[in-house]
């Protein structure tokens, strides 16, 4: 069964630094991967996707993430992080066989100014 | 369009009360699912569709019921509440394209007493 794990709960960084959040999956054949971002209050809204080919993708609002097969992870970064940054942020993979998704517990970002 | 969406937005139930969750969406995607998020806990699948008349469960389906009679809607119906089922449920829908990206709703809080 897929599995995805997001090893920190909450991380808090300052305007400005850079970000990784870090996401490690389990699944059997070749993952769709993706980051979706939650504001308070709000449905998720798609970060970035991986799928195949170059294993650095770029996504929206400045975010990259890397596939790395070999330590089956796809961490999520940022150089230089800004106040509207602050949200919670869910790694998923899918089961291309059955089109479902599964999350990892999600890691809350705080900003400090 | 207007995406996804789900009413009502906020809900208080008694215990054994029902209810229905409604969730449309106008993009003309074959697939739609129903997540609970609870906190430190991401996000669970409930149900799922891959089509009209076709549904199956997820991760944790013991208390609700779906149907998918149409593309645009896939209701949620909880046939006797529980304080358990107190949560905050999203409906998601993608394409069938093995594109795999869920387009979410804003989400239903409810509370069940």
């Amino acid at each position: 069964a897929q599995s995805v794990t997001q090893p920190d709960i909450h991380i808090t960084v300052s305007e400005g630094a850079s970000l990784e959040l870090r996401c490690n999956y389990s699944y059997g054949a070749t993952p769709y991967l993706f980051w979706y971002v939650q504001s308070p209050g709000q449905g998720l809204q798609l970060l970035l996707k991986y799928f195949s080919g170059d294993t650095l993708v770029q996504g929206i609002k400045g975010f990259e993430a890397e596939f790395k097969r070999s330590q089956s992870s796809f961490n999520l970064r940022k150089p230089s992080v800004h106040w509207s940054d602050a949200a919670e942020y869910f790694c998923a993979v899918v089961n291309t066989n059955a089109g479902k998704s599964t999350f990892g517990d999600g890691t809350t970002l705080t900003v400090k100014p | 369009n207007a995406g996804v969406t789900q009413t009502p937005k906020f809900q208080v139930l008694k215990t054994g009360q029902s209810m229905t969750l409604q969730c449309a969406q106008d993009m003309n995607h074959e697939y739609m699912s129903w997540y609970r998020q609870d906190p430190g806990m991401g996000l669970r699948l409930i149900h799922y569709s891959v089509g009209a008349g076709i549904t199956d469960q997820g991760e944790v389906p013991n208390g609700y019921n779906v149907s998918r009679s149409t593309t645009e809607d896939f209701p949620l119906r909880l046939l006797s509440a529980a304080p358990s089922q107190t949560s905050v449920y999203f409906c998601a829908s993608s394409y069938s394209d093995n594109s795999y990206e869920q387009y979410f709703g804003p989400g239903t809080r409810l509370t069940v007493t």
